[in-house]
């Protein structure tokens, strides 16, 4: 299937841990995307990568590190969890082309921090 | 600041009337807007979008409104069905923005048969 995946579906941490989620696109798309929802439903960018460059960097906290080790995956790792960060994370991609295109999202991480 | 006027309203429809979804948005500069559907559990998923040198565009059973003059946008949905039901979003970007998105709160569509 030709899609946006990412891992794990659900992740349920302790305070202060460190962790990971994985995002792989075989769409062949150039750019990548980080987004968090809160409980509100609210969705907001946190990152965009293209062919492996940051190049959006929303207000977000040190603690979250992005890493594209190759234009089909963006993972972002995340320090010292705290209970504000739980909430759903999506990844997305767009194709290569103009500065506005549709994005595509994945099936989204549900983080619980307790 | 940035924002794409939607509070998380219920739209309530019964089986077969037609859905109107609506959403202000506040930049004037932005030049895409999407439509997108998020059903429970899952990610957002692309609907319909419109470029800022239209003012309409239909896909299936979707029709996607744009007034730039009061910078209104509205998605109709034609005899709504109960796989319809979901959270609504749109979102707005403009060409500066390297793509970004900025959502809306969404609306939540509730279809009864």
């Amino acid at each position: 299937d030709t899609a946006v995946s990412q891992t794990p579906k659900y992740l349920v941490t302790q305070m202060g841990n460190d962790k990971s989620i994985k995002c792989e696109q075989n769409l062949g798309h150039d750019t990548m995307y980080w987004y968090k929802q809160d409980s509100k439903k609210f969705l907001k960018i946190m990152f965009s990568y293209n062919n492996k460059e940051l190049i959006i960097n929303e207000t977000v906290p040190n603690r979250f590190s992005p890493k594209s080790p190759d234009k089909a995956h963006l993972n972002l790792h995340i320090n010292s969890l705290e209970l504000g960060d739980s909430a759903v994370y999506f990844c997305a991609s767009s194709p290569p082309g103009g500065l506005t295109d549709t994005q595509y999202f994945g099936p989204g991480t549900r983080l619980t921090v307790l | 600041g940035e924002s794409v006027g939607l509070h998380l309203p219920t739209l309530s429809v019964q089986e077969g009337d037609n859905s109107i979804i609506n959403c202000a948005y506040s930049n004037s500069a932005s030049d895409y807007f999407i439509w997108y559907k998020q059903e429970s559990g899952k990610g957002p998923q692309f609907i319909i979008d419109i470029r800022s040198n239209m003012d309409k565009r239909q896909g299936q059973r979707v029709t996607v409104l744009l007034n730039k003059t009061v910078k209104h946008l509205s998605l109709q949905i034609a005899a709504t069905q109960p796989g319809d039901s979901a959270v609504y979003f749109c979102a707005e970007n403009f060409s500066g923005g390297y793509n970004k998105l900025i959502f809306g709160a969404g609306t939540r569509l509730a279809v009864h048969p």
